[in-house]
């Protein structure tokens, strides 16, 4: 067990709705990491949470995403009117005050019909 | 010329064989070096990392990092069929705030 746990596991959505994904990391994390996979290949550097602040994006990340991680704790992302290109894998992973490995929750599996 | 680089495979060794795993990377500058097991369906889980040149080893795992030649190499013994998966690499570099740069992973196979 990693201690992040993200929610939900599975979603699938039509074209044009949004989602909200959520990652819960243990108190420890001060740094938070999102990445999508997409099948075949490795996962792909979304953004990056230290405490509250974000402090690097991705271009990746259009302005159909968003991303916020209030009072430093838990972090949602955001993906507006959805696109079948949006169908991937998003994880969470986080690192622990002074540490330097990143630790993967299980995922989110986003399908877009 | 992608950040990180793997052979995407798939690789395919007996069961007591060593499976070697590669992975080359683009920026001089990187400085910490990961590896990732991923099976199918699930996330990725640490393996090992590895800071220094040379080799560092942690059971039947053995990660080989050169930077001069701007390679990392995992090493598996005794490989069991439990190690089936995707091994993903990854990179962090020096003038990042931490995110890591995946190698598009090699699937290994172990058949018994």
């Amino acid at each position: 067990d990693t201690g992040v746990s993200q929610n939900p596991r599975h979603k699938i959505t039509k074209r044009g709705q949004n989602v909200t994904f959520r990652c819960d990391p243990i108190s420890e994390h001060n740094r938070l990491y999102w990445y999508r996979q997409t099948l075949g290949q490795g996962p792909e550097f979304l953004t990056y949470f230290q405490n509250e602040a974000q402090l690097e994006k991705s271009r990746l990340l259009s302005d159909r995403f968003s991303a916020e991680r209030p009072k430093g704790s838990f972090s949602t992302l955001e993906i507006q009117r959805t696109e079948q290109g949006d169908s991937a894998m998003y994880l969470c992973a986080a690192i622990v005050v002074g540490g330097e490995t990143q630790y993967f929750g299980p995922g989110t599996r986003l399908l877009v019909l | 010329q992608k950040e990180v680089e793997q052979n995407s495979g798939p690789l395919s060794v007996p069961e007591g064989a060593i499976a070697s795993l590669n992975c080359t990377y683009s920026d001089r500058g990187s400085q910490s070096f990961f590896w990732y097991r991923q099976y199918s369906g699930k996330s990725p889980e640490l393996i090992m990392f590895i800071y220094s040149n040379g080799d560092k080893e942690d059971g039947r795992f053995t990660a080989q990092l050169n930077k001069a030649s701007q390679y990392v190499s995992l090493l598996i013994r005794d490989s069991q069929p439990s190690d089936s998966a995707t091994y993903l690499c990854a990179v962090k570099r020096g003038s990042t705030l931490g995110r890591l740069y995946f190698g598009r992973g090699t699937q290994l196979t172990v058949w018994p």
